[in-house]
């Protein structure tokens, strides 16, 4: 079946520590994102991605980058210059325009640091 | 600015009972609306979304939703709450070219017997 699959559900790392999160998908889906997720704020874009080789900021890029090398894959590294990263993060992707299909969406990582 | 709002953090319905979450959002045309729901630890599915005609939208599991030009809400509505239906709901919009879907802080459902 085809999906959006990040890993792992759950991380840990030290605080200073850079970490990736992995977001691959077998939906032949032009367009990725990420956002972030905290409780009562909702889900905020990180960065997004329509095509391969080329991304862009979202709300909320300070301390994160991104890469899309391959139409497949849109890892997530959270750097130590994210002033507070522990969060669900949840990939997502869609086909052509989104408004026709949505978006669909991974299960999420869970990353804390300590 | 542009923006989408759930008044509601928490609420509490009976199990059998009537359900209404709302939605206004802030934006000077008529966005592209929608409602996830988010069991936890899990990611987001679709329920149901609007992009014009029929102001009234059927989704999935017995949900539907009223847009309201006029008030600026995209409620979802359930004539009868199952226990299963216990979960955080999300409405989001896509107000402006690029495609993004901007999210609500949600509101999260309990379902009491």
């Amino acid at each position: 079946d085809g999906g959006i699959t990040q890993s792992p559900k759950y991380l840990f790392r030290k605080e200073g520590q850079n970490v990736t999160l992995s977001c691959e998908q077998n939906l032949n889906h032009d367009a990725m994102y990420w956002y972030r997720q905290d409780p009562g704020q909702g889900l905020r874009l990180i960065y997004y991605s329509q095509i391969v080789n080329d991304f862009q900021k979202g709300d909320i890029a300070e301390g994160y980058s991104v890469s899309r090398e391959k139409k497949e894959s849109f890892p997530l590294t959270v750097t130590s210059a994210q002033k507070n990263p522990t969060a669900f993060y949840l990939c997502a992707s869609s086909y052509g325009d989104p408004w026709d299909y949505g978006y669909t969406f991974g299960s999420g990582t869970r990353l804390t640091v300590v | 600015a542009q923006s989408v709002t759930q008044p509601d953090i928490h609420i509490t319905v009976s199990e059998g009972a009537s359900l209404e979450l709302r939605c206004n959002y802030s934006y000077g045309a008529t966005p592209y609306l929608f409602w996830y729901v988010q069991s936890p630890g899990q990611g987001l599915q679709l329920l149901l979304k609007y992009f014009s005609g029929d102001t009234l939208v059927q989704g999935i599991k017995g949900f539907e939703a009223e847009f309201k030009r006029s008030q600026s809400s995209f409620n979802l509505r359930k004539p009868s709450v199952h226990w299963s239906d216990a979960a955080e709901y999300f409405c989001a919009a896509i107000m402006e070219y690029g495609n993004k879907l901007v999210f609500g802080a949600g509101t999260i459902l309990r379902v009491k017997s």
